[in-house]
């Protein structure tokens, strides 16, 4: 089955410090990954995606992530989390059914980045 | 970025009236769309994939006849909430995929907060 996976609920992060919101997926051939970011009563807004190439991809806001095919893992990053980053992550990958093409989500995490 | 708009953002409406969401495509040609729901705390739920000038495809458990999808043009698509009901009150966000150019992302509107009393 197609899914994607991610383990946490809840990331809090020091403002300052790195940051990892963590992805796995299961998908069949070659996986399309993407990130978006919520913040509330919004939209999603686009952060990056993977499709091809290089394994770590730069995305808004200073984001990047790492795919990683042995470990079917796709874990958003930053440096140095702001407190303006606080929001819901959703992790996204691309799968083919019933002919149509279409993104599957993960649950979300939610980051909260303290002063 | 491409961007993605919905109409209204917010609608309070009585218990058997039908509402209508827009969704535009502000700066591209969307050849597919993409209707979700989301509640509370939850992840986004796929309701339906439509294609310009064909009929939707509807997710399993989503009533076709209750919501009813229009995607008339490359740049506009409409849900319709017919005879709605206090449980069909949700978060609703539409979502556009620029025509086939190599390019994969779906680009989200920023959603429609609909009550129904």
């Amino acid at each position: 089955a197609q899914s994607v996976a991610q383990p946490e609920d809840q990331v809090n992060v020091a403002e300052g410090n790195p940051l990892t919101v963590k992805c796995t997926y299961s998908v069949s051939g070659n996986p399309y990954l993407f990130w978006y970011v919520q913040y509330p009563n919004r939209g999603l807004q686009f952060l990056l995606k993977y499709i091809t190439g290089d394994n770590l991809v730069k995305g808004s806001y200073g984001f990047e992530a790492e795919f990683n095919k042995s470990q079917t893992s796709f874990h958003l990053k930053k440096p140095s989390a702001l407190v303006s980053d606080s929001a819901l992550y959703f992790c996204a990958v691309r799968a083919i059914s019933g002919g149509y093409n279409k993104l599957i989500f993960g649950a979300g995490t939610r980051l909260a980045v303290h002063p | 970025g491409a961007v993605v708009s919905q109409h209204p953002s917010r609608v309070i409406c009585k218990s058997g009236t039908s509402v209508k969401i827009e969704c535009r495509s502000l700066d591209f040609q969307a050849t597919t769309m993409f209707w979700y729901r989301q509640f509370p705390k939850q992840s986004l739920m796929l309701m339906a994939t439509s294609n310009e000038g064909s009929k939707a495809t509807y997710e399993q458990g989503v009533e076709k006849d209750k919501f009813l999808i229009n995607h008339a043009s490359l740049t506009l698509s409409t849900l319709t909430v017919t005879s709605a009901h206090p449980e069909d009150s949700s978060f609703y966000i539409c979502s556009a995929r620029e025509a086939p150019t190599g390019r994969e992302t779906q680009y989200f509107g920023p959603g429609t907060r609909l009550l129904v009393l």
